[in-house]
C-alpha cells in the first residue's frame, strides 16, 4: 500500500520560489510515477506535471515550463514540486499523486493531502 | 475552461441515481481512458474508476463509468448523503500533451 506525506503549508511572496515534498512509503521511488496536481481556491483540478517512465524524464504542462522543477531523492523516497517567480494565481493547494508506472499517465491513486501555498504581498 | 466539459451541477434525492458526462474530442477522451475522482469538502481527490470503466478496489459497485466515442459518463446508484463531493473526469490529451481534468460537477443530494 502506498502512502504519501506532504510536507506543511508555505506563505511566499510574490516572485519568491517554493519547494513542496512527498514522502513515499509502502513503495520506493523508483517503483512509482509521481505526478503534481494544483487546485487553486473554489476552483478545479489542474495537472501541473510528472514523471513519464516510457520514455524516463519528467514532462510538464506547458503552462508551468520554465517555472517548475520536480526533483526526486531516491535515498529518501521523497519527490519534490519547486515552482519559481510565484505570483497570487499560484496560491492553490498543491498535491502530489501516483500514477500507474508503465507510460503517460492514465488515472492517479493514491494521492497525498495537499499542501497549501500561499502567495502574498 | 477545461477541455473537458461537465456540467456543473447535478441533484437527486437519496436512493435515486444521477449521470455525470464528460465531453471531450478524439484528442483525449477518443483516444485515451477515461477516469473519474470523488473529492469530498476539503479532502484530495480519490479515484472512483480508471480505464474507463473499472472500480479500485473498495469502491462500491454503485459507481459506474462508460465511454463511447468521445464522451465519458459517470453513473450513481442508491445515492447516499455522503455522496455529496466535487466530481472530476480525466485522461490524457495527444494534442496538448497533458493530463486533463473536466470542470468538475458538484452533487448534491436533495
Amino acid at each position: 500500500q502506498v502512502h504519501l506525506v506532504q510536507s506543511g503549508a508555505e506563505v511566499k511572496k510574490p516572485g519568491a520560489s517554493v519547494k513542496v515534498s512527498c514522502k513515499i512509503s509502502g513503495y520506493t521511488l523508483v517503483e512509482l510515477s509521481i505526478h503534481w496536481v494544483r487546485q487553486a481556491p473554489e476552483k478545479g483540478l489542474e495537472w501541473i506535471g510528472g514523471f513519464d517512465p516510457e520514455h524516463g524524464e519528467t514532462i510538464y504542462a506547458q503552462k508551468f515550463q520554465g517555472r517548475v522543477t520536480m526533483p526526486e531523492d531516491t535515498s529518501t523516497d521523497t519527490a519534490y514540486m519547486e515552482l519559481s517567480s510565484l505570483r497570487s494565481e499560484d496560491t492553490a493547494v498543491y498535491f502530489c499523486a501516483v500514477s500507474p508506472p508503465i507510460n503517460l499517465p492514465t488515472w492517479f491513486d493514491p494521492w497525498g493531502l495537499g499542501t497549501l501555498v500561499t502567495v502574498s504581498s | 475552461q477545461s477541455v473537458l466539459t461537465q456540467p456543473p451541477s447535478v441533484s437527486a434525492a437519496p436512493g435515486q441515481k444521477v449521470t455525470i458526462s464528460c465531453s471531450g474530442s478524439s484528442s483525449n477522451i477518443g483516444n485515451n481512458y477515461v477516469s473519474w475522482y470523488q473529492q469530498l469538502p476539503g479532502t484530495a481527490p480519490k479515484l472512483l474508476i480508471y480505464d474507463n470503466n473499472k472500480r479500485p478496489s473498495g469502491i462500491p459497485d454503485r459507481f459506474s463509468g462508460s465511454k463511447s466515442g468521445t464522451s465519458a459518463t459517470l453513473g450513481i446508484t442508491g445515492l447516499l448523503t455522503g455522496d455529496e463531493a466535487d466530481y472530476y473526469c480525466g485522461t490524457w490529451d495527444k494534442s496538448l500533451s497533458a493530463y486533463v481534468f473536466g470542470s468538475g460537477t458538484k452533487v448534491t443530494v436533495l
